[in-house]
C-alpha cells in the first residue's frame, strides 16, 4: 500500500535555528515527490517536485532533498514567517493510485522570534 | 495569472442535506481534482476529472460526486451530509494528466450540524 510518513509531527525552534523535517514513503514506481506549506486557513502552496534519488532543490532557506526512501526539507536560519505546517506527498507511476497525491499527515513548524 | 477559486469559502449544513461545491482552475489548466482535508485523516484524494470525464477515483462513498464542464471548471456534490463530512475541501488543477505539480486552492471549509 502506498503511503507517506512524516516526522516529527511538531517542530518548535527559535528564530536561526536549523532544523530537518522528514519524510518517509513507499510507493509503486515513484512518479514525484512534492512538497507544500500550508498556512492556517489556506490551501497548500507548491514548494518543490523531486523525480529521483539524489536529486535536490533550493528555494530562499529551504533546500528538499530525496533517497530512494526519505526526503528531508532542510530549512536553515529559519525566520517566524516560516511557521506553517509543510505537507509531503508522492505521486505513484502505476497501481490503484495511480496520478492523484498521497500525502503525509505533515509536520507543523512553529519558529519563535 | 490567476490562481484555482473555490466557491463558497465557507458553508454551514445540517445532517442529510446535500451541498455543491465550486472549483475553478488556473486558465489553461485541464485537470482538476478534489481532496478532502480533516485534522484526523489529513489530505485525502476523493476524484480527479480532465476532459469532462472522471479519471480516477479515492476510496469515498458514492455520495460524494463530482463533474466537469467544457471549460475545466468543476462542481462536487455531497449528499445525505454526515457529521463527518464536516472538513476543509480543496481542489487543486494541472495543466494536463501528464503535468506532475498539482497547484491548490484556498479551499471551502465545510461545517455539518
Amino acid at each position: 500500500e502506498d503511503q507517506v510518513t512524516q516526522s516529527p509531527e511538531a517542530l518548535r525552534l527559535q528564530e536561526g535555528e536549523s532544523s530537518s523535517l522528514n519524510c518517509s514513503y513507499t510507493v509503486s514506481g515513484l512518479r514525484g515527490l512534492f512538497w507544500y506549506r500550508q498556512d492556517p486557513g489556506k490551501g497548500p502552496e507548491f514548494l518543490f517536485t523531486l523525480y529521483s534519488a539524489g536529486e535536490e532543490k533550493e528555494k530562499e532557506r529551504l533546500k528538499a532533498t530525496l533517497t530512494k526512501k526519505e526526503s528531508f526539507l532542510h530549512i536553515t536560519a529559519p525566520k517566524p514567517e516560516d511557521s506553517a505546517t509543510y505537507l509531503c506527498a508522492v505521486q505513484a507511476g502505476y497501481g490503484g493510485s495511480q496520478g492523484n497525491l498521497i500525502f503525509g499527515k505533515g509536520t507543523k513548524l512553529s519558529v519563535k522570534p | 495569472k490567476a490562481g484555482v477559486t473555490q466557491t463558497p469559502r465557507y458553508l454551514i449544513k445540517t445532517r442529510g442535506q446535500q451541498v455543491t461545491l465550486s472549483c475553478s482552475p488556473i486558465s489553461g489548466h485541464r485537470s482538476v481534482s478534489w481532496y478532502q482535508q480533516t485534522p484526523g485523516q489529513g489530505l485525502q484524494f476523493l476524484f480527479e476529472y480532465f476532459s469532462e470525464t472522471q479519471r480516477n477515483k479515492g476510496n469515498f462513498p458514492g455520495r460524494f460526486s463530482g463533474r466537469q464542464f467544457s471549460n475545466s471548471r468543476s462542481e462536487m456534490n455531497v449528499s445525505t451530509l454526515e457529521l463527518g463530512d464536516s472538513a476543509l475541501y480543496l481542489c487543486a488543477s494541472r495543466f494536463l494528466l501528464s503535468t506532475d505539480t498539482q497547484y491548490f486552492g484556498p479551499g471551502t471549509r465545510l461545517t455539518v450540524l
